[in-house]
């Protein structure tokens, strides 16, 4: 079956530390992948974009990386910070770029202690 | 607008109800979508359009749903007969381009929907 799996347990790190939070899918061939953040009863906020010809995306304190062999994506906070604390989605287009519906997983919550 | 706007935010109805659920997304957005999102879950994925031509519609759960898009701005999001089962928060996002190579999405803060 096609499914997107985050980790599925909550996140607690110190302030400061690499936060690394996985995605990880099964029977799809995504042209891209996206992460998105999320905070209690507003919508999900747009982070980062990774093509499938892509190993790794940065953004400030942001690093995304795609492993299409592993079917996997790896996002990374580095420096972490109490604001951070929010819950992280992926999404994927599950139809190798001929589609613009996206397929999203449930989610990760990090919380960032300071 | 400088936002996607949904309304009205929270919508309270009885079984039975036909609601309609507003979406209006950033000025020269060209696609928009429609999700529903439950409690500690992703979003799940509802119908899109590009200007006022629906081009996926296959989430939508059954023939009680329908979305329109008149004049390709402004979204109707209508749920006819509605069950308990459809109390969900529902969101809407726009993106830029229709390009498949710019998929960056802008959501809305939501409809929060309850079935009495």
């Amino acid at each position: 079956s096609q499914k997107i799996e985050q980790n599925s347990e909550a996140l607690n790190i110190q302030e400061g530390k690499t936060a690394t939070l996985t995605c990880n899918y099964t029977n799809y061939s995504p042209a891209y992948l996206q992460w998105y953040r999320q905070d209690p009863g507003r919508g999900p906020v747009f982070l980062l974009l990774i093509r499938e010809n892509e190993k790794e995306k940065r953004k400030e304190r942001l690093k995304v990386t795609f492993d299409t062999t592993l079917k996997q994506s790896l996002f990374h906070i580095t420096a972490s910070q109490p604001a951070d604390s929010a819950t992280y989605l992926c999404a994927l287009d599950p139809n190798a770029g001929n589609n613009r519906k996206l397929i999203w997983g449930l989610g990760t919550s990090l919380a960032v202690n300071p | 607008g400088a936002g996607v706007s949904q309304s009205p935010r929270y919508k309270v109805t009885k079984r039975g109800q036909d609601v309609a659920l507003r979406c209006d997304p950033i000025s020269g957005h060209v696609s928009l979508y429609w999700y529903r999102q439950a409690l500690g879950q992703g979003p799940e994925f509802l119908t899109y359009f590009n200007y006022e031509a629906q081009q996926d519609k296959s989430g939508l759960p059954n023939d009680r749903f329908s979305a329109e898009r008149p004049e390709g701005s402004i979204s109707t999001l209508t749920i006819q007969r509605t069950e308990q089962r459809d109390s969900a928060m529902y969101r809407c996002a726009s993106s830029l381009e229709a390009s498949a190579t710019n998929e960056k999405l802008f959501f809305g803060s939501g409809t929060q929907l309850s079935v009495l």
